[in-house]
């Protein structure tokens, strides 16, 4: 299955700010995905991410606040725009398994807004 | 959106304890997963059921599907501390190509 770099880890950030989130592939795929976890939750899909495209928002997210690139088949970024303590959550992006189902995700972004 | 719900929220045992963790809906999937993840991780996969009443072994856990495919659990042998973290069903929305996670089962396991 593929193999996910993600970075940072994590952050501390000044509310008003923005962070960008990567995720690497190590191999090419059609569509990412980006989820949030609150603390203490269970995952919550963001958006997803199609190569050449504008990225698929659920309800609850809009593009102004997490703008999403997609510039090749093996790279996306996230990005939470004018932080307030509420985004403080773990970041994470995925894609979906070949063969068995199921997502492969990345390590995960935690992110903390004082 | 089908909702899966998980079930016990929390769950603190000791060391060598059997558990059982459930995950249900009133709707039917065609398949499901579980994932544990632990801290400063992101959640890995351990197992895929498809079949109504499949069951599914992989060390000391094992997985069933219900008969009707609303539900499924899982099931720790001899609980160990490696065992600790935050246990995740989900499946895939039909039609579609997301993932929907259940509300998560959080174990710690105590040496």
């Amino acid at each position: 299955s593929a193999v996910i770099s993600q970075k940072p880890s994590r952050d501390i950030c000044q509310r008003g700010t923005s962070l960008t989130i990567q995720c690497q592939v190590d191999s090419q795929v059609t569509m990412m995905f980006w989820y949030r976890q609150q603390p203490g939750q269970s995952l919550t899909l963001i958006a997803t991410a199609n190569q050449g495209s504008e990225a698929t928002y659920e309800s609850g997210f809009v593009i102004d606040k997490f703008p999403i690139s997609r510039p090749n088949l093996t790279f996306s970024t996230l990005t939470v725009s004018n932080m307030s303590p509420e985004d403080s959550s773990i970041y994470l992006c995925s894609v979906e398994r070949t063969g068995d189902g199921g997502y492969t995700f990345g390590s995960g972004t935690r992110l903390t807004v004082v | 959106t089908q909702l899966l719900e998980q079930s016990p929220q929390f769950l603190s045992i000791q060391e060598g304890e059997n558990l059982t963790v459930y995950c249900n809906s009133s709707s039917v999937f065609s398949s499901l997963q579980w994932y544990r993840q632990e801290p400063g991780e992101g959640p890995v996969l351990l197992v895929t059921v498809v079949t109504g009443g499949e069951v599914k072994k992989l060390k000391r856990l094992t997985f069933q599907f219900g008969d009707a495919r609303k539900d499924s659990s899982l099931h720790i042998t001899a609980a160990q501390p490696g065992d600790t973290g935050l246990y995740l069903c989900a499946h895939r929305t039909s039609g579609t190509y997301k993932y929907i996670f259940g509300t998560g089962t959080r174990l710690k396991v105590l040496a």
